[in-house]
């Protein structure tokens, strides 16, 4: 079964500072890799996805994750933080389902707390 | 608004009622998924259709629990009988075929749920 565990239930960083939220991964075969953001009272909002290439990958809000494959992890960074990206993030990998929809297997979250 | 609806936004119902729910996806999209979150976890995937086809349905979608899209375009959810445990955030999420051409999905997009309280 695939699964991804993210090992931290709470990051907290200065604004400004540089930001990691960690995500390791257990697929048979290659990995599609993502992640996404919940806001309070709020749906997910996709940030990235790795699906194949370069093992850096450019999301939304100036997000990036780096894919990789030998430490089978899919950490979220951004160079910068900032207040407003205080927020629930979740790594998921996904399955390919009958027809070619995908099943999103998520983790359990990491919640971003970014602090003046 | 063109992204993904969801109706009623909170529900409170007594245990052992019925309650439906509602999910408009993006209009494009053909592909509809059910997920279901509960506090302090990550979304766990209930089923999913193709246009009007369910064609998953995870074993987490009990008996009492029904799911459909009869024209391809929104969806209900239903649950029968409802237990204190089912009290959740119940999210829809659509998605379509990639203009890639490689065969690829969109990226799911997701609604902002329904909160599901059974007291």
């Amino acid at each position: 079964a695939q699964s991804v565990a993210q090992p931290e239930d709470q990051v907290n960083v200065a604004e400004g500072n540089p930001l990691t939220v960690k995500c390791t991964y257990s697929v048979s075969g290659n990995p599609y890799l993502f992640w996404y953001v919940q806001y309070p009272n709020r749906g997910l909002q996709f940030l990235l996805k790795y699906i194949t290439g370069d093992n850096l990958v450019k999301g939304s809000y100036g997000f990036e994750a780096e894919f990789n494959k030998s430490q089978t992890s899919f950490h979220l960074k951004k160079p910068s933080a900032l207040v407003s990206d205080s927020a629930l993030y979740f790594c998921a990998v996904r399955a390919l389902l009958t027809g070619g929809g995908n099943k999103l297997t998520f983790g359990t979250g990491t919640q971003l707390k970014v602090e003046l | 608004d063109t992204g993904v609806s969801q109706n009623p936004r909170h529900k409170i119902t007594k245990r052992g009622q019925n309650v439906t729910f509602r999910c408009d996806p993006i209009s494009e999209h053909n592909r509809l998924y059910w997920y279901r979150q509960t506090l302090g976890q990550g979304p766990e995937f209930l089923t999913y259709f193709q246009n009007e086809a369910q064609l998953e349905k995870s074993r987490l979608l009990s008996d009492r629990f029904s799911a459909e899209r009869p024209k391809g375009s929104f969806s209900t959810l239903e649950i029968q009988r409802t237990e204190q445990g089912d009290s959740a955030m119940y999210l829809c999420a659509s998605s379509s075929r990639s203009t890639t051409g490689r065969g690829e999905n969109t990226e799911a997009f997701f609604g902002q749920g329904t909160r599901l309280t059974v007291v």
